[in-house]
């Protein structure tokens, strides 16, 4: 089966400006997850979709992160006005649902300069 | 909160031997266990999930167990090689709706040759 896809690789912007990055999960997998994982650390969850719906967004940084998944399917994770502290490399990741196991991409590296 | 704590942070072997990684956690009421393994630039890569009514899991030179009660997790990795050279990531999932995983910050092991 196809795994799940991340575009772009990598990013390089500029303190302030905007940036989007982009999600496919495995065809028939309902959940949805975005992570950010920061050099030396593990992932930290960012937002969780079941289907289409927000189940879990209690550490998205609300005031700068958006995330949508727009019928069930893709997903695409903003972030306006970027700071350096952003910089991370942005992990989506999908399942079948609780309990069923993950299966991760290779996520986008972004450089906040 | 939980807290997932993985010693060591880093190791380095000669190959053949046969090692031990630490995961230990702070909330004994978890869903699921799971050990993931990440090489550099790349996602992570679903290793064994242990469900909380598991004791183990067992995959090829592989053997993950888990200890809900004290709240602790080993990888044994036996005979190793240098392409199991990487960083081990266990993390905790609470299960319920909202299954996002918490992550300790790994274990960056290296087999020399």
């Amino acid at each position: 089966e196809a795994g799940v896809a991340q575009s772009p690789r990598y990013k390089i912007i500029e303190k302030r400006q905007s940036v989007a990055f982009w999600c496919n999960p495995i065809s028939g997998h309902a959940t949805l997850y975005w992570y950010q994982q920061i050099l030396g650390q593990g992932p930290k969850l960012l937002i969780q979709f079941q289907n289409n719906g927000v189940v879990d967004d209690s550490q998205l940084p609300k005031d700068r992160f958006s995330a949508e998944r727009l019928k069930g399917v893709d997903s695409t994770l903003k972030i306006q006005p970027a700071k350096l502290e952003d910089s991370a490399v942005y992990l989506c990741a999908s399942s079948l649902g609780t309990g069923r196991g993950y299966t991760f991409g290779s996520g986008t590296r972004l450089t906040v300069v | 909160k939980q807290e997932v704590t993985q010693i060591p942070a880093a190791l380095s072997v000669p190959e053949g031997e046969n090692l031990v990684l630490n995961c230990s956690f702070t909330d004994s009421a978890i869903y699921n266990l799971q050990w993931f393994r990440q090489d550099p630039g790349k996602g992570l890569t679903s290793l064994l999930l242990i469900q909380s009514s598991q004791r183990e899991q067992t995959s090829g030179r592989l053997n993950a167990s888990l200890d809900k009660s004290s709240g602790r997790s080993t990888l044994y990795i036996a005979a190793s090689q240098p392409g199991d050279s990487a960083t081990y990531l266990c993390a905790v999932g609470s299960g319920g709706g909202a299954d996002g995983l918490t992550f300790g910050k790994g274990t960056h092991l290296i087999i020399q040759p």
